[in-house]
């Protein structure tokens, strides 16, 4: 089941905040975060594990609750290279040893001067 | 270090040809994902590999599509016959296998069926 991503798209001035929420319905092992700008691939940013401590580099973090299986990712004093548009990827358990790693349909994050 | 490899970057085909998308994967992973992206859909999971043995294909819409992965360097995406709602970006990404491995994806073949 695909995991649910708020807000679907955000515009902000250079300097400004943002923050994208991350929910599913699954008992989920893990929540990864993706970023992919127009044209391109998804780029790897994050991984946040069950039971493990809050990530973050550079101006970009994110957190995990496991109780309410929801994940947030904090951009603070954004620039013009965070646009792009922002997935995140929800794991779980799916059966015989696997875990499958399902995305959201991606927020669209746009970066103005 | 070489990260995933896809070809061709771009296809433009007819409508009934043979589609065949490659894949070379990093260097020692031993996962290969193919996903399917569209506007209206998002990022879909199609199939995917450990250690060369399709693990979950349920994601393949029909029986024109069909995947493989004779070694552990290379994978083919394969469409037969192709239709215009095939038309897609679509990705193939790695990783080590087992849970809270990052996905390192490929730059995509951008697929469009005349």
């Amino acid at each position: 089941q695909q995991p649910v991503q708020s807000p679907q798209a955000v515009i902000l001035r250079e300097g400004e905040d943002a923050v994208i929420n991350c929910s599913s319905s699954k008992a989920l092992y893990s929540v990864h975060w993706y970023r992919q700008k127009h044209g391109e691939a998804p780029i790897f940013l994050m991984i946040l594990l069950k039971g493990g401590e809050q990530k973050g580099h550079d101006k970009i973090s994110a957190s995990f609750n496991e109780k309410k299986q929801q994940s947030s990712l904090y951009l603070t004093a954004s620039q013009l290279s965070y646009s792009g548009t922002y997935f995140c990827g929800t794991e779980a358990y799916s059966g015989a040893g696997s875990y499958q790693l399902t995305f959201g349909k991606g927020t669209k994050l746009s970066v103005i001067p | 270090d070489a990260g995933v490899i896809q070809s061709p970057r771009h296809e433009v085909t007819e409508m009934g040809q043979e589609v065949t998308l490659r894949c070379k994967p990093i260097s020692g992973h031993n996962s290969l994902f193919w996903y399917r992206q569209t506007m209206m859909r998002g990022l879909e999971l199609l199939i995917y590999f450990n250690n060369n043995v399709p693990i979950d294909d349920s994601g393949m819409p029909e029986d024109r599509f069909s995947a493989k992965m004779p070694n552990a360097s290379f994978s083919t995406l394969k469409i037969q016959p192709s239709e215009p709602r095939d038309s897609a970006v679509y990705f193939c990404a790695s990783s080590f296998w087992g849970p809270g491995q990052p996905q390192h994806f490929g730059d995509g073949t951008r697929l469009s069926i005349l």
